[in-house]
């Protein structure tokens, strides 16, 4: 059973970087078939994919256009975890973030089947 | 505004059938991406409920079924029970923002 536990802090400035961070148990951050996700979710803008990191024989990083200047999604294969990094932070990014596990199978089209428990970031001075 | 388009809300009796769609374009669901569909209980991450618009995965009460035909997809939960009340995404791919794309939610209320 895949399990991802998420973990940093509620309350970031304007203009500074927001980080959280995602454990993975169960798989790995290295799989070759899976991704790895962050997907936020606000009253506002609803579910909003972010992007992700994968593994296939190199590292892929694949970034939503809204806020593809902004952000960074690293994986750490010595902890098994990944990680997300928004700079600039506006109000406008106060949200729920979720890590999401991704996946292709029985020739379905990619899925997050699995999820962390979300960590609510709000930005405010 | 989501790309994908739900109904704000939708409400039946307990043993009732509702229907949430799910309405997209041809980037997306016309375009022949997969539709999925996520339930959210209050306070709680989105759990898998539909993947492939009609696979349930384990574990998941044949009470819920998925559909899809030209842009749109369709969830339906037979016999609802109140601990069906939740908020309903619907998910899927767009070749235009070369990313992934969900609905704005569903509240389903059990009457």
């Amino acid at each position: 059973q895949v399990q991802l536990q998420q973990s940093g802090p509620g309350l970031v400035k304007p203009s500074q970087t927001l980080a959280v961070t995602c454990a993975i148990s169960g798989d790995s951050v290295s799989s070759n078939i899976a991704a790895w996700d962050w997907i936020r979710q606000s009253p506002s803008r609803g579910l909003e994919w972010l992007g992700r990191t994968y593994y296939r024989s190199k590292w892929y990083n694949d970034y939503a256009v809204s806020v593809k200047s902004r952000i960074t999604i690293n994986p750490d294969t010595s902890k098994n975890q990944f990680s997300l990094q928004l700079n600039s932070v506006t109000p406008e990014d106060t949200a729920v973030y979720y890590c999401a596990r991704s996946i292709a199978e029985a020739g379905t089209d990619r899925k997050f089947d699995y999820w962390g428990q979300g960590t609510l970031v709000t930005v405010s001075s | 505004q989501s790309v994908l388009t739900q109904p704000p809300s939708v409400s039946g009796a307990p043993g009732q059938r509702v229907t949430i769609s799910c309405t997209g374009g041809s980037s997306n669901i016309g375009a022949g991406y997969d539709v999925h569909w996520y339930q959210q209980l209050p306070g709680t991450a989105p759990k898998l409920l539909i993947f492939g618009n009609s696979n349930r995965p384990s574990g998941v009460p044949d009470r819920f079924s998925g559909s899809k035909s030209g842009t749109s997809a369709s969830l339906a939960i037979s016999g609802l029970q109140a601990e069906d009340e939740a908020d309903y995404h619907c998910q899927s791919y767009d070749s235009s923002l070369t990313g992934w794309v969900f609905g704005g939610g569903t509240k389903l209320t059990v009457l």
